[in-house]
């Protein structure tokens, strides 16, 4: 069972340099997200969907888009890297449950370095 | 006022001993909570989640307070290996908001 699946796991990036983080779940998980963690500063969301097709915003979008083609798959394209993209991502998946979520289910990350 | 709190720590505690933390939250129509261990560089783990009625696995304890809007982790006959960060997390009626707080480090000492 792989669960969420995160590459790369590591990617040195140039400023003004474009790049793809790639997601992708094998558990039907309808919400799909992505998150920065930077340190002292806990999670922060940047972008989320909750179906093929369906995306939005979260805590901290600029500098990054999204897309949602499939159930599966869930990229993070930065546009323009700068050092302040500089971070750990993670993406994370969950399928809807009556009465409440479920909990998030993480990839291993990606560990992001813009010089 | 952060929607959800946790003391930063760290909690700094000899092998065998046993630890609480707590986790408030401010929205009283937080409807799931969750506790995840995230160890260093790594990603976030689900731990367990946390029922109204409390909820115990092995030496994990979780409890909800709805009344005073907090969760809470109770750790006995901490083993080294528990050493990690305690993420508590909250998610909304309604939403798919899952709202983090930003961890309390425990650090178990031999």
């Amino acid at each position: 069972n792989a669960g969420v699946t995160q590459t790369p796991k590591f990617q040195v990036l140039k400023t003004g340099q474009s790049m793809t983080l790639q997601c992708a779940q094998d558990m039907n998980h309808e919400y799909m997200s992505w998150y920065r963690q930077d340190p002292g500063m806990g999670l922060r969301l940047i972008h989320y969907s909750v179906g093929a097709g369906i995306t939005d915003q979260g805590e901290v979008p600029n500098g990054y888009n999204v897309s949602r083609s499939t159930t599966e798959d869930f990229p993070l394209r930065l546009l323009s890297a700068a050092p302040s993209q500089t971070s750990v991502y993670f993406c994370a998946s969950s399928k809807p449950r009556q009465g409440g979520n479920s909990p998030l289910h993480f990839g291993n990350g990606t560990r992001l370095t813009v010089t | 006022r952060k929607e959800v709190e946790q003391d930063p720590g760290p909690f700094n505690v000899p092998e065998g001993a046993t630890v609480a933390f707590n986790c408030t939250y401010s929205n009283s129509a937080s409807q799931s909570f969750f506790w995840y261990r995230q160890d260093c560089r790594k990603e976030p783990k689900l731990l367990m989640s946390v029922y109204s009625s409390g909820n115990e696995d092995g030496r994990f304890t979780a409890q909800l307070n709805r009344a005073s809007q907090y969760i809470s982790l109770l750790i006995r006959d901490s083993k080294l290996s528990d050493s990690a960060t305690y993420l508590c997390v909250v998610t909304m009626t309604g939403t798919y908001k899952y709202i983090f707080g930003t961890g309390t480090r425990l650090k178990v000492l031999a």
